[in-house]
């Protein structure tokens, strides 16, 4: 299972981009890489998904360089309602119960 | 709302008690997932079925936990003779296929054991 670092808190501003790395150096093969987002008492919500270079949708972009070993989760102009702990998983999405949330990273927004 | 949906939201119970969650998938989601997530953690998985199966369970789900999905429909987690290291969130997720969607998680059941 390839696991994963990331920061434990970040602050920011709103209206600035904001990017997240999350460090995956035993990453395999057929890993992908997947972030989530989480709101106290709520469960989790799926933000992107990728396996190599960059995957961009409504809500987010993620960079994967071409060794795979890390990934940034960028958020573009964040404002004080992505304030939420935002989670890298790594492994094989054939078998979601083998992935790991980790403690995730803390995004404090303020105004 | 056709998002998955988990009853109770909160319980409070005694040790020694059991409990009993339940899960409503997302129409036609084939599998559905229970985590368990305590506080400053992310979640962590419990077991998964495919339809009606439980095809996986981990080592954190003691013999004191049972799950099941009756019909493949709705799911319940059961925990028996309840322990203060029970306390936590007991979320549900569903998927329509594993690997290719994503995971919809319900908004979770909280547990405190006293």
């Amino acid at each position: 299972l390839a696991k994963t670092t990331q920061p434990i808190s970040m602050d920011s501003y709103e209206g600035q981009e904001v990017n997240i790395t999350c460090s995956h150096n035993n990453i395999a093969t057929n890993d992908y890489i997947t972030w989530y987002q989480q709101f106290p008492s709520q469960g989790p919500r799926f933000i992107i998904q990728g396996y190599k270079t960059k995957v961009t949708n409504e809500v987010a972009s993620l960079f994967i360089p071409a060794d795979r070993k890390s990934s940034t989760l960028s958020l573009p102009r964040v404002s004080l309602s992505d304030t939420a702990v935002y989670y890298c998983l790594v492994g094989d999405i054939r078998r979601y119960s083998t992935l790991t949330f980790g403690k995730g990273t803390m995004l404090l927004v303020s105004p | 709302d056709t998002g998955v949906s988990q009853n109770p939201r909160h319980k409070i119970t005694k040790r020694g008690q059991n409990v009993t969650f339940r899960c409503d998938p997302i129409s036609e989601h084939n599998r559905l997932y229970w985590y368990r997530q305590t506080l400053g953690q992310g979640p962590e998985f419990l077991t998964y079925f495919q339809n009606e199966a439980q095809l996986e369970k981990s080592r954190l789900l003691s013999d004191r936990f049972s799950a099941e999905r009756p019909k493949g429909s709705f799911s319940t987690l059961e925990i028996q003779r309840t322990e203060q290291g029970d306390s936590a969130m007991y979320l549900c997720a569903s998927e329509l296929r594993e690997g290719i969607d994503e995971q919809f998680f319900g908004p979770g059941t909280r547990l405190t054991v006293l």
